[in-house]
């Protein structure tokens, strides 16, 4: 079974810290994705990684960035946390870059900035 | 660009009673279409899929979807609801020929009473 793995279930962070949310896959998946998700907007895809070393923005980038320096870890960076950041973080990977393509998500990291 | 409604926030059933979960498409052809389950704070697993064939898909755990493309529908259906399929439920899309990014609705929060 694909295993994707968030390296923290609870953070709390303080304002203006920097703060890294780390993610593995462990079956050679191409492509990795960091959502947000609130309650009534879904998920909000944040970035998105199709190789490594390659990034692109997702629908919500501010405040944000990541890293992917091996192809199965994938960090989000919030660069100095504030409390509108408070959120679910959900890291998902997937194997090819096609349509029909099933994503595998960890069990998220629920942040809170106080 | 593609969209996906679920137009139900919330869905109360009893236990034993029958279930349909509604998810509307957007998208000038058809998608590949997918139902993620989320229990609670968990992350997000496959219920099923849709990619062609057959319009009637079986799932995990007593699911099936009905593509309708008439209707541009993705409808998640079980016949008698247990109080653990109480949960979040998200339709997703994904593009053919196209980005490989999964687009997901907002969720169905399902709510089953004794």
């Amino acid at each position: 079974d694909v295993k994707v793995t968030q390296s923290s279930r609870y953070l709390v962070k303080r304002t203006g810290e920097k703060v890294f949310l780390e993610c593995v896959q462990d079956m050679d998946h191409e492509n990795m994705f960091w959502y947000r998700q609130d309650p009534g907007l879904g998920l909000r895809l944040i970035y998105f990684s199709y190789d490594v070393k390659m990034k692109e923005k997702g629908d919500i980038p501010e405040g944000y960035s990541v890293s992917r320096e091996k192809k199965e870890r994938f960090s989000l960076i919030l660069e100095s946390a504030s409390t509108n950041q408070t959120s679910m973080y959900l890291c998902a990977s997937s194997l090819r870059k096609t349509g029909n393509t099933e994503a595998f998500f960890g069990q998220g990291t629920r942040l809170t900035v106080v | 660009a593609q969209s996906v409604t679920q137009p139900d926030i919330h869905i109360t059933v009893s236990e034993g009673a029958s279930l349909e979960l509604r998810c509307n498409y957007s998208y000038g052809a058809t998608p590949y279409l997918f139902w993620y389950v989320q229990s609670p704070g968990q992350g997000l697993q496959l219920l099923l899929k849709y990619f062609s064939g057959d319009t009637l898909v079986q799932g995990i755990k007593g699911f099936e979807a009905e593509f309708k493309r008439s209707q541009s529908s993705f409808n998640l259906r079980k016949p008698s609801v247990h109080w653990s399929d109480a949960a979040e439920y998200f339709c997703a899309v994904g593009a053919r020929g196209g980005s490989y990014i999964p687009t997901f609705g907002r969720g169905t929060s399902l709510i089953v009473h004794p």
